[in-house]
């Protein structure tokens, strides 16, 4: 399959534990995107690369929130000292600058 | 903000009407993308529009771009049940290093009763 992957596709962890989730685009996209989608709204955008470039970064995100692509290939999302309001489903994106993007399933997190 | 606002929130329509959804943004795009998205599912692109198109077909979907109203619009025609989803907009940014960022609105929720 030569889609966008996600992994883990679920995750429950406590208050205050660091999470990683991974996303592997699909291979020649040199654009990558976070999006973070709550229930009942659309994707809100985290961040996105254009091959290791983080190019932006959303106000909207806390310094506990972190990614990276080393080697313009796979990208790691991380959050660290998680609370309950991080509970969401974490989605990935790759893309052709200036096409269409192709969606990862997403890793839904729940933080008790 | 540069991302779609679709109208209405919620459409609900018999098998075999047309669904006809709205979205509006701010400024300049490069091209404008519809999105679909199952219940608990993740987003799958149905179909982007470049800035210097009008309109676009595919299958029975038919997409219109106005870039002097900055509003688009997504056609189904012939609604089948297996459409009923959420349908997003996603303009792309037209320049600066926001070139191609896509953001999206909260999205139209379709619903097509058997």
């Amino acid at each position: 399959d030569t889609g966008v992957s996600q992994n883990p596709r679920h995750k429950i962890t406590k208050r205050g534990q660091n999470v990683t989730f991974r996303c592997d685009p699909i291979s020649e996209h040199n654009r990558l995107y976070w999006y973070r989608q709550t229930l009942g709204q659309g994707p809100e955008f985290l961040t996105y690369f254009q091959n290791e470039a983080q190019l932006e970064k959303s106000r909207l995100l806390s310094d506990r929130f972190s990614a990276e692509r080393p080697k313009g290939s796979f990208s790691t999302l991380e959050i660290q000292r998680t609370e309950q309001g991080d509970s969401a489903m974490y989605l990935c994106a790759s893309s052709l600058v200036g096409l269409a993007s192709n969606f990862g399933p997403g890793t839904r997190l729940l933080v008790l | 903000s540069q991302q779609g606002e679709e109208d209405p929130q919620a459409l609900s329509i018999q098998e075999g009407e047309n669904a006809t959804m709205n979205c509006s943004y701010k400024t300049s795009i490069n091209n404008l993308q519809w999105y679909r998205q199952n219940s608990g599912r993740g987003l799958v692109h149905l179909i982007l529009i470049r800035s210097n198109e009008r309109e676009k077909h595919s299958g029975r979907l038919r997409v219109t771009l106005d870039t002097s109203k900055k509003s688009s619009s997504l056609l189904i025609t012939a609604s089948r049940a297996a459409d009923t989803a959420s349908y997003f907009c996603a303009p792309a940014n037209a320049g600066g290093t926001s070139y191609g960022k896509l953001t999206f609105g909260q999205g139209t929720i379709l619903t097509v009763h058997p």
